[in-house]
């Protein structure tokens, strides 16, 4: 059964830049072809998607955030990474990666979750 | 983008009571082509991560108490517990896969009355 665990600073300070990974147990990166996305929560608030990479490394990104966000994956680690680039306040939320429930489409619901992670951006 | 909008904000039932939350998009999540709703429905609880109930907006996860049903299409969608336990207190989301982004509503708190 596929497990998903966030890490990374729970604080970052305005201007600096992100950055988050998302380990993967259970299963490979490189012996499936899921979608593998970031999702956000502002405090007290709704879920917000913020892209998605393919398992071949292919993304898209919300273009809310795009001029911001890379999403990375490094197959031999089983790990992908978001980075998000000149935060600020409003980028405070719990990062949640997910995976795209079947195999080579993008468009399908999010299962597994990993538990998530509170970043802070504060000075 | 589609925008997802759902009601009420918040609502109470009674324990053993049945509990109605509408999801609308801002258009279609049919795909005519196989005819299926690209929407899906999650249980949120404070400190864990959303859990997925509902997929194809009626398609029950396994594992999900039969409590819970998707129904809708097109643009209208509804969740309905049938008989609310406690353990269902949470925020619930509808979430359309149809296109790029994919988005998700605001969500609907329930409470025991």
């Amino acid at each position: 059964q596929v497990q998903l665990q966030e890490s990374g600073p729970g604080l970052v300070k305005p201007s600096q830049t992100l950055s988050l990974t998302c380990t993967v147990s259970g299963g490979s990166f490189s012996s499936g072809g899921y979608y593998w996305s970031w999702i956000r929560q502002h405090p007290g608030k709704g879920l917000e998607w913020i892209g998605y990479i393919y398992y071949s490394g292919s993304t898209y990104y919300n273009p809310s955030l795009k001029s911001r966000v890379t999403i990375s994956v490094d197959t031999s680690k089983n790990q992908l990474s978001l980075k998000l680039s000149s935060v600020t306040a409003a980028d405070t939320a719990v990062y949640y990666c997910a995976r795209g429930s079947d195999v080579d489409t993008a468009y399908n619901w999010f299962d597994p979750w990993g538990q998530g992670t509170l970043v802070t951006v504060s000075s | 983008d589609i925008v997802m909008t759902q009601s009420p904000d918040s609502l109470a039932v009674s324990l053993g009571e049945r509990a109605t939350i509408n999801c609308k998009s801002s258009q279609s999540v049919l795909y005519s082509s196989n005819s299926k709703n690209y929407l899906a429905w999650y249980q949120h609880k404070p400190g864990q991560p959303p859990k997925l109930l509902i997929y194809w907006a009626s398609t029950r996860e396994s594992g999900v108490p039969d409590r819970f049903s998707g129904s809708g299409s097109g643009t209208d969608f509804t969740l309905t517990i049938s008989s609310l336990q406690a353990e269902d207190v949470a925020v619930y989301y509808c979430q359309q896969y149809y296109s790029t982004p994919f988005t998700f509503g605001p969500g609907t708190k329930v409470d025991i009355k």
